[in-house]
């Protein structure tokens, strides 16, 4: 079974740093995009940017690109979402998906909660 | 990029038809054949329910199909279950690799 697992929730300050991670299994982990999304308390999906495991080439939305991180680790199968300093406006689930054919999202990773407060 | 367009709410009966339209650009929705359409229940983790504009994946029952006329896309859910009750998004490939979603539109059983 093809599956991306996240890790847990994160309560972080603004300004701090933080990484989270998804990890696939049940496939060739280099063989599909993954994209990372976030959803904001509430609101609805906004894509993020994807990472090619193979090559480790990342394509970022404008509105995220240059305030969050998205590399590979192709010897654990995981992939990471990173941002050096947290804002407040961060607080929101963040899905990590696959994209089979590189047009579409599926299957999904279960949410990571990731809490920027003072 | 511009988020695709998408009524906030939309609403039927059981056994009805409703419609969620989804409208981009030439730039996006009209550009390719890349449109896909998510359900998500409160919650609950996105599902994929139609992918390249018309295709449904094994176990989405055939009540949910897809369509696209020019640059704007739409989601019909025929015969409305309770269970059909959620938020559906729709997302589109903008070329270069990257994608948008559209803003969210919530479905309501009356």
């Amino acid at each position: 079974e093809v599956q991306l697992v996240q890790s847990g929730g994160e309560v972080k300050k603004p300004g701090e740093s933080l990484r989270i991670s998804c990890k696939g299994s049940g496939y060739t982990f280099t063989r599909y995009w993954i994209s990372w999304v976030r959803q904001m308390p509430g609101k609805g999906l906004e894509w993020m940017g994807r990472i090619d495991p193979s090559d480790s080439y990342t394509v970022y939305s404008p509105s995220f690109h240059g305030h969050v991180t998205i590399s590979v680790d192709r010897s654990i199968s995981t992939t990471y979402l990173e941002w050096s300093s947290l804002r407040a406006s961060d607080t929101a689930i963040y899905y990590c998906a696959i994209s089979p054919s590189g047009g579409y999202f599926d299957p999904w990773g279960q949410g990571t909660l990731v809490t920027a407060s003072s | 990029q511009s988020v695709l367009t998408q009524p906030p709410s939309a609403s039927g009966s059981p056994g009805q038809t409703v419609t969620i339209s989804c409208t981009g650009t030439a730039g996006d929705v009209g550009g390719y054949d890349y449109v896909s359409w998510y359900q998500q229940h409160p919650g609950k983790t996105p599902k994929l329910l139609i992918y390249e504009v018309t295709h449904r994946p094994s176990g989405v029952p055939d009540r949910f199909s897809g369509s696209k006329s020019g640059s704007t896309a739409s989601l019909t859910v025929s015969g409305l279950q309770a269970e059909d009750e959620a938020d559906y998004y729709c997302s589109s490939y903008v070329g270069r690799s990257a994608f948008v979603f559209g803003g969210g539109t919530k479905l309501t059983v009356l």
